[in-house]
């Protein structure tokens, strides 16, 4: 299975700054996915990032609260826009891989917005 | 589209007492499904899967899950729980073709156990 990093781990932040998040995957990918985890929930989709075109948002997030980058195929940045304490969440990335893979995800981020 | 159903949003079992966790799920396809677990402060844990083949499958830490097609339901069962199981459990749904297809996940059943 795919092995993803992920940075940072945690993040104090103050409102009204932007923070950006990294994934890094060993092996090449098609998609990669953002999730966000608010405290207490579930994870809920961000977006869809296909490597040379724009990302696919879900419906309740938009690319200028949290533009993606897709650079390469192994690649992939989420920035957290101009953040409230609302944002104070887990991010977190994921890859699919065909048959028996499954999905991988990275190890998290964890935003605390002051 | 696909979603994901846990009806129990908190469940308390004693310690030793048997555990089912109920999620139904809606695909379009074949579906490829996953129990996680989370402990607080933690991140997921892969407990099962299940794409084909025998529909009860084991996973870790003596958990097991059946698929019934007909019911649309992938269940996760324990015979006897432990205090360390308590946690966030998900149950999410994806596809085979996975590069392509995110998973999609249930809003989660939180176990307590007491002794």
């Amino acid at each position: 299975s795919a092995v993803i990093s992920q940075k940072p781990s945690r993040d104090i932040c103050q409102r009204g700054t932007s923070l950006t998040i990294q994934c890094q995957v060993d092996s090449q990918v098609t998609m990669m996915f953002w999730y966000r985890q608010q405290p207490g929930q579930s994870l809920t989709l961000i977006a869809t990032a296909n490597q040379g075109s724009e990302a696919t948002y879900e419906s309740g997030f938009v690319i200028d609260k949290f533009p993606i980058s897709r650079p390469n195929l192994t690649f992939s940045t989420l920035t957290v826009s101009n953040m409230s304490p609302e944002d104070s969440s887990i991010y977190l990335c994921s890859v699919g891989e065909a048959g028996a893979g499954g999905y991988t995800f990275g190890s998290g981020t964890r935003l605390t917005v002051v | 589209a696909q979603s994901v159903t846990q009806p129990d949003i908190h469940i308390t079992v004693s310690e030793g007492a048997s555990l089912e966790l109920r999620c139904n799920y809606s695909y379009g396809a074949t579906p490829y499904l996953f129990w996680y677990v989370q402990s607080p402060g933690q991140g997921l844990q892969l407990l099962l899967k299940y794409f084909s083949g025998d529909t009860l499958v084991q996973g870790i830490k003596g958990f097991e899950a059946e698929f019934k097609r007909s019911q649309s339901s992938f269940n996760l069962r324990k015979p006897s729980v432990h205090w360390s199981d308590a946690a966030e459990y998900f149950c999410a749904v994806g596809s085979w073709n996975s590069g392509n297809t995110p998973l999609v996940f249930g809003k989660g059943t939180r176990l307590s156990v007491i002794a």
